[in-house]
């Protein structure tokens, strides 16, 4: 069965430090998408991608947020200067359909730590 | 805007029981989508049902279905003949015309007894 793969499962970054996540989404999906989860919290949507361009964004995807599709297959998250309130887990999610909304699949999620 | 209210933090269940999560949900969308999702202690998160805002029959998969009440904006998950691995946080969301862009309820801890 198709699923949506993360790297790394778990990452741990001193504060102000770069990080990418990287997620290989459902190949015949078209819209692509990083949700987080801060511990014991509930899931918040940060930003949806389709057609090589942000589609959506929320509140929380501030300037230190980039998303990128690279090549055919991947669709990475990167935060440039992590702060300690980016600790977290990241979920990336993809769909295969346009505006008839339909489910999304997630993967198993990347644990971001901030030290 | 989508809003999603999950009013049970915590439910339990007797093994191979019925159980009934509620979800309840507000949006001006015309077309939406709920759903629900599974979060074991492993923190992965399991989609486990789908319904469209046009479908006329309530979803179901296996041992799960989803009561869809529009009218009262509800869409409950129903978990027939639990099991122990079915305890887990539950998720409900739901998401408009941009496909993506779920909006989740707070969770509900579900704890199956043996």
């Amino acid at each position: 069965e198709p699923e949506v793969t993360q790297t790394p499962s778990h990452q741990v970054t001193q504060m102000g430090q770069e990080v990418i996540l990287r997620c290989v989404p459902i190949s015949n999906h078209l819209y692509f998408y990083w949700y987080r989860q801060i511990l014991g919290q509930k899931v918040e949507f940060l930003v949806s991608f389709y057609n090589n361009e942000i589609s959506e964004k929320s509140e929380i995807f501030d300037d230190q947020f980039s998303v990128e599709r690279p090549d055919g297959s991947n669709f990475t998250l990167k935060i440039r200067s992590t702060k300690l309130e980016d600790s977290a887990m990241y979920f990336c999610a993809s769909s295969g359909q346009g505006w008839v909304f339909t489910e999304a699949f997630f993967g198993q999620g990347t644990r971001l730590t901030v030290v | 805007a989508q809003k999603i209210t999950q009013t049970q933090p915590g439910m339990f269940v007797q093994e191979k029981e019925a159980v009934t999560l509620d979800c309840t949900y507000d949006t001006s969308d015309p077309s939406y989508g709920l759903f629900w999702y599974k979060q074991p202690s492993s923190g992965e998160m399991i989609f486990l049902i789908y319904q469209g805002s046009y479908d006329q029959q309530n979803a179901t998969e296996g041992r799960y279905s989803l009561n869809f009440q529009k009218a009262r904006k509800s869409a409950n998950l129903v978990i027939s003949a639990s099991q122990l691995g079915d305890s887990a946080m539950y998720f409900c969301a739901g998401g408009g015309t941009n496909a993506g862009k779920s909006t989740f309820g707070d969770g509900t801890t579900l704890t199956v007894k043996p």
